[in-house]
């Protein structure tokens, strides 16, 4: 079971770019690593997914390092509406890694 | 991406009543669906996983007999709080198993027991 690790809380200010990094230091050879975003009082919202390496989509950026012992998920130019709390989860499959929400970053985006 | 609903999204209900909860995956199937709680200013926590055509698998300290899980197709999962009380009053949001490695999530449903 992978545990992740990231920061409480992070602040920014509008038009920056934010990186949020988590630590999965036993990460297993079949996991794979998402990140989900969660307003208040809305359900997880799926933002990226990667196995190694990099991945890009339309919102952000997942950086995974060659030992995939953490990952950033990138940003760019980042707006008020980009508040909220942002979680990691790392697993596959049956494995619970993937089910288990740890406390999440929260995100404070500042005019 | 892939989408789930929920429905209600709002219920308030007297303590002793029971409430269902109905979780759909709407544009693919899912064998798994899993049911999580989460309340006020914490993290989701797993109490659950719905598995279509099968008994569902309850997390430790979770009471199966309160919560009634019924995974009766492959696009709908039911949470049933059986005589809900305050306490469990709470933030439900399920999430469906579109691949190995990904689950997408519903709106949640918002329950206030009086």
């Amino acid at each position: 079971l992978a545990k992740t690790t990231q920061p409480i809380s992070m602040d920014s200010y509008e038009g920056q770019e934010v990186n949020i990094t988590c630590s999965h230091n036993n990460i297993a050879t079949n996991d794979y690593i998402t990140w989900y975003q969660q307003f208040p009082s809305q359900g997880p919202r799926f933002i990226i997914q990667g196995y190694k390496t990099k991945v890009t989509n339309e919102v952000a950026s997942l950086f995974i390092p060659a030992d995939r012992k953490s990952s950033t998920l990138s940003l760019p130019r980042v707006s008020l509406s980009d508040t909220a709390v942002y979680y990691c989860l790392v697993g596959f499959g049956g494995s619970q890694g993937n089910l288990i929400f740890g406390k999440g970053t929260k995100l404070s985006v500042k005019p | 991406g892939a989408v789930v609903s929920q429905h209600p999204s709002r219920v308030i209900c007297k303590s002793g009543t029971s409430v269902k909860i109905e979780c759909r995956s709407l544009d693919f199937q899912a064998t798994t669906m899993f049911w999580y709680r989460q309340f006020p200013k914490q993290s989701l926590m797993l109490m659950a996983t719905s598995n279509e055509g099968s008994k569902a698998t309850y997390e430790q300290g979770v009471e199966k007999d309160k919560f009634l899980i019924n995974h009766a197709s492959l696009t709908l999962s039911t949470l049933t709080v059986t005589s809900a009380h305050p306490e469990d009053s709470s933030f439900y949001i399920c999430s469906a198993r579109a691949t190995q490695e990904t689950q997408y999530f519903g709106p949640g449903t918002r329950l206030l027991v009086l």
